[in-house]
């Protein structure tokens, strides 16, 4: 089992649907990151969370740590949404070294 | 700020070949890591530097990879001699402070060894 899963593995929604994805990891963790890679490859850091809930335009991020679970929601999905999300943690123990989920693939049709 | 450097953005090279990439980070950040990405294993973390200095290569998989940072502009990933199973898209990323503060990424190398 991976120590951070992602789901759902792939998502296609209508332009304007509430998207949510899902972040579950089963160690402990100092904070948790999530990254956006657009279709053309680039990867772009929208939050690190350590506790709570952050909101950056459209965006939200949560993180319960008790439960070890991450959503990150879209509200008002357009199609320049479509991107893979790609949730990170930062072990508390070992190196602390960045583990990775294998991304959730998001379309947005118009 | 022209954001993180890479070069180059394709690299195609026989297996046997010495590969480098290079990398100049974002002026002022202390942190710089080197990252792959292949379709099986997703996104994984090779190695990191804070002020020039390699903190944690638990990530490189083998020997024949190796990084360096000689000076705060400038860093190369190295791999020598290549094999088909490298073929990846390399990501250099760099921040500020601390690991886990925002990382700015660059464009990414992908590499193809035949």
């Amino acid at each position: 089992k991976n120590e951070v899963e992602q789901s759902p593995q792939n998502l296609t929604a209508q332009e304007g649907e509430f998207i949510t994805i899902n972040c579950s990891y089963s160690v402990g963790i100092s904070a948790l990151h999530w990254l956006q890679q657009h279709p053309g490859g680039g990867i772009v850091s929208l939050f690190m969370l350590s506790s709570g809930k952050k909101k950056h335009g459209r965006l939200i991020a949560t993180i319960n740590i008790q439960e070890k679970h991450s959503s990150l929601h879209i509200t008002a999905s357009h199609p320049r949404d479509s991107a893979v999300y790609i949730c990170a943690v930062r072990l508390i123990q070992g190196a602390q070294k960045l583990v990775f989920g294998q991304g959730t693939r998001l379309t947005i049709n118009p | 700020d022209a954001g993180v450097i890479q070069s180059p953005r394709h690299e195609v090279t026989e297996m046997g070949q010495e590969v480098t990439l290079r990398c100049k980070p974002i002026s002022g950040h202390d942190y710089l890591f080197w990252y792959r990405q292949t379709m099986m294993r997703g996104l994984e973390l090779l190695i990191y530097f804070n002020n020039n200095v390699p903190i944690d290569d638990s990530g490189m998989p083998e020997d024949r990879f190796s990084a360096k940072m000689p000076n705060a502009s400038f860093s190369t990933l190295k791999i020598q001699p290549s094999e088909p199973r490298d073929s990846a898209v390399y990501f250099c990323a760099s921040s500020l402070a601390s690991l886990f503060n925002e990382q700015y990424f660059g464009p990414g190398t992908r590499l193809t060894v035949t």
